[in-house]
């Protein structure tokens, strides 16, 4: 069966550090992968996704970049943090085919200090 | 632009009683829709797409295309159904992207 697995659980940085949070998917090949945003209130913001190796898709300006090395493997990185930065990282995956529902992670708690 | 609205941030019901939790949506396309569901302390989780018409832990959802509505509903409420639901609606073209809704969070009170 499929597992995702993403780290670490909770992260403390100071403003202006580097960050790398990962994800990794088991048990399925070329899945597509997803970075949201998770908000109190204001329910999840798509990030990044990405099809394929090196394929990264924007949704919304910001900070943050994402990066796919391997097939199942998805970075999300920042050169500078920022105070705003700070929230509820997910990542997903999602067959490849058409119309499939996503599966989520457990989550990064990011605090900006 | 596709919309997704959960007009509702927070629901309240009796255990036993009947819950409906409200999604909207617009979308030019034939959409494809689906609820979330995340329990205190454990991942966000699949409960049921439209297009499986299937019933999970009693719930049900009907997709009107007249009212673009997809409601989440339950004849009888139990405590464990407490937790937050998204109300989530796929694009079409690459991607499986999703649009979520602001979420409602379903206390079932004894």
């Amino acid at each position: 069966s499929q597992t995702i697995h993403q780290w670490p659980a909770t992260l403390v940085q100071p403003v202006g550090s580097p960050l790398s949070l990962e994800c990794t998917v088991e048990g399925t090949s070329n899945p597509n992968l997803y970075w949201y945003r998770q908000a109190a209130g204001r329910g999840l913001q798509l990030l990044f996704y990405s099809v394929g190796i090196g394929q990264i898709s924007s949704e919304v300006p910001q900070n943050l970049s994402a990066s796919r090395p391997q097939d199942r493997q998805f970075i999300l990185s920042s050169k500078k943090l920022l105070l705003s930065d700070s929230g509820f990282y997910l990542c997903a995956w999602s067959p490849g085919q058409a119309n499939q529902p996503q599966h989520f992670g457990d989550g990064t708690r990011l605090s900006i200090l | 632009a596709q919309r997704v609205t959960q007009p509702e941030k927070l629901l309240s019901v009796f255990k036993g009683a009947p819950v409906e939790l409200k999604c909207n949506y617009s979308y030019s396309g034939s959409p494809e829709l689906f609820w979330y569901v995340q329990y205190s302390r454990q991942r966000l989780q699949l409960l049921l797409r439209h297009i499986s018409r299937e019933s999970i832990k009693g719930f049900t959802a009907d997709l009107n295309k007249g009212e673009t509505s997809f409601h989440l509903k339950k004849p009888f409420a139990q405590e464990e159904d407490s937790a937050m639901y998204y109300c989530a609606l796929s694009e079409k073209g690459g991607g499986n992207k999703l649009t979520f809704g602001t979420g409602t969070q379903l206390k079932v009170e004894l």
